[in-house]
């Protein structure tokens, strides 16, 4: 079935420290996915994708790593800053128009 | 500001009233999305527009629901006859063909009292 799910709902950090987000995924078939940040009061906001047929993909800061023979997502994020302070969720996308999201974990920094 | 635009922003109206709610999204998206998200949820998916063409609808909207992009620009979602369960943050997203990245706007959120 499609579903995508998160392992922990918070996650505390100190700022300064590396994070890690988790997700996990029960569709083979996705084509790509994606990370997104939701702030307080807005809408999500797209932070980095990868495709199914990658393992690693890095940005600015951040890190997605994709092990398909598990169907493990996670999403690094180096030098938490408390901006980074958020609601993370993955979401998966099957490579039609559908986009489907977890129920996210939410990241607090500790100063 | 990603640049799409909802409008209200807030609404609140009591149940058994009809509510419709705007999104503009950037301009030459030709994709749009409507999602809803409640408290702790992710957002889940409405409905998709091709331009002016809606291509797919979730089971979750139900006959009460509809929506329209009439010129392939802006597009309205309307409720009717609102029920207590439909209060939620209702989402735009828009994209165009050749990005996997979706740009949000802030959300409509709707109380039904």
């Amino acid at each position: 079935g499609e579903s995508v799910g998160l392992h922990l709902p918070t996650l505390s950090v100190q700022e300064g420290d590396n994070s890690i987000i988790n997700c996990a995924y029960s569709n083979s078939a996705s084509d790509y996915f994606i990370w997104y940040k939701q702030e307080s009061g807005k809408g999500p906001q797209f932070i980095i994708d990868i495709r199914s047929n990658m393992d690693k993909r890095q940005g600015q800061r951040v890190t997605v790593l994709l092990n398909k023979t598990v169907k493990h997502l996670s999403l690094q994020i180096a030098a938490t800053q408390p901006g980074d302070s958020a609601v993370y969720f993955c979401a998966e996308n099957t490579g039609g128009f559908k986009t489907i999201f977890g129920a996210g974990t939410r990241l607090f920094v500790k100063a | 500001d990603t640049g799409v635009s909802q409008d209200p922003r807030h609404k609140i109206t009591k149940r058994g009233q009809n509510v419709t709610f705007r999104c503009d999204p950037i301009s030459e998206h030709n994709r749009l999305y409507w999602y809803r998200q409640t408290l702790g949820q992710g957002p889940e998916f409405l409905t998709y527009f091709q331009n002016e063409a809606q291509l797919e609808k979730s089971r979750l909207l139900s006959d009460r629901f509809s929506a329209e992009r009439p010129k392939g620009s802006f597009s309205t979602l309307e409720i009717q006859r609102t029920e207590q369960g439909d209060s939620a943050m209702y989402l735009c997203a828009c994209q165009t063909e050749l990005n996997t990245e979706a740009f949000f706007g802030q959300g409509t959120r709707l109380t039904v009292v």
